[in-house]
């Protein structure tokens, strides 16, 4: 069975100061990887996703993501955190042939000025 | 483009009672999905649909029911709801694999279900 998994449950940094948010898959084959972001009482955006090529992934309001197969990992990564990045951030991931997405508990993401 | 709408925002039910919850989008999109978001436990699939007619059940399908009779709705059937069916409920569609690659999946707002 495929899982995800983000092992922090909250991330605290300044505003300015780099952001990196921890994502670990168990997607069998080929992985299809991708970041969402949920702000309070909305459903979740797309961020970016990886799906093949390019380890580096450039996605929306500056975010990064970086995919490595030997550590089984997709850390979104932003040079520069804004107070307006405070949400809740998930990893999810699915099999290149599959139909069912699975994502990780959760980051929530606290940026203080 | 109205995206993915989903009703009713807010919901409270006794234990026992049924109910319905639907979604629509007008994206043409093929693939269409039902998650429930539980505090520490992420998003878990509850039943999907690759197309009009097409459905399968995700990783928490117990009771819950759902069909897809047109390319636009897909409405989620709570059977006889209980107190461990309190969640918030996210509709998802997105293109399907015949539009070529993974594509991201779009959200509806949600629906917080409340059960007594």
């Amino acid at each position: 069975a495929q899982s995800v998994a983000q092992p922090e449950d909250q991330v605290n940094v300044a505003e300015g100061n780099p952001l990196t948010v921890k994502c670990t898959y168990s997607v069998s084959g080929n992985p299809y990887l991708f970041w969402y972001v949920q702000y309070p009482n909305r459903g979740l955006q797309f961020l970016l996703k990886y799906i093949t090529g390019d380890n580096l992934v450039k996605g929306s309001y500056g975010f990064e993501a970086e995919f490595n197969k030997s550590q089984t990992s997709f850390h979104l990564k932003k040079p520069s955190a804004l107070v307006s990045d405070s949400a809740l951030y998930f990893c999810a991931g699915k099999k290149a042939a599959g139909n069912k997405l699975t994502f990780g508990g959760g980051t929530r993401v606290l940026v203080k000025p | 483009n109205a995206g993915v709408t989903q009703t009713p925002k807010f919901q409270v039910l006794k234990t026992g009672q049924s109910m319905t919850l639907q979604c629509a989008q007008d994206m043409n999109h093929e693939y269409m999905s039902w998650y429930r978001q539980d505090p520490g436990m992420g998003l878990r699939l509850i039943h999907y649909s690759v197309g009009a007619g097409i459905t399968d059940q995700g990783e928490v399908p117990n009771g819950y029911n759902v069909s897809r009779s047109t390319t636009e709705d897909f409405p989620l059937r709570l059977l006889s709801a209980a107190p461990s069916q309190t969640s918030v409920y996210f509709c998802a569609s997105s293109y399907g694999p015949r539009a070529g690659g993974p594509s991201e999946q779009y959200f509806g707002p949600g629906t917080r279900l409340t059960v007594t």
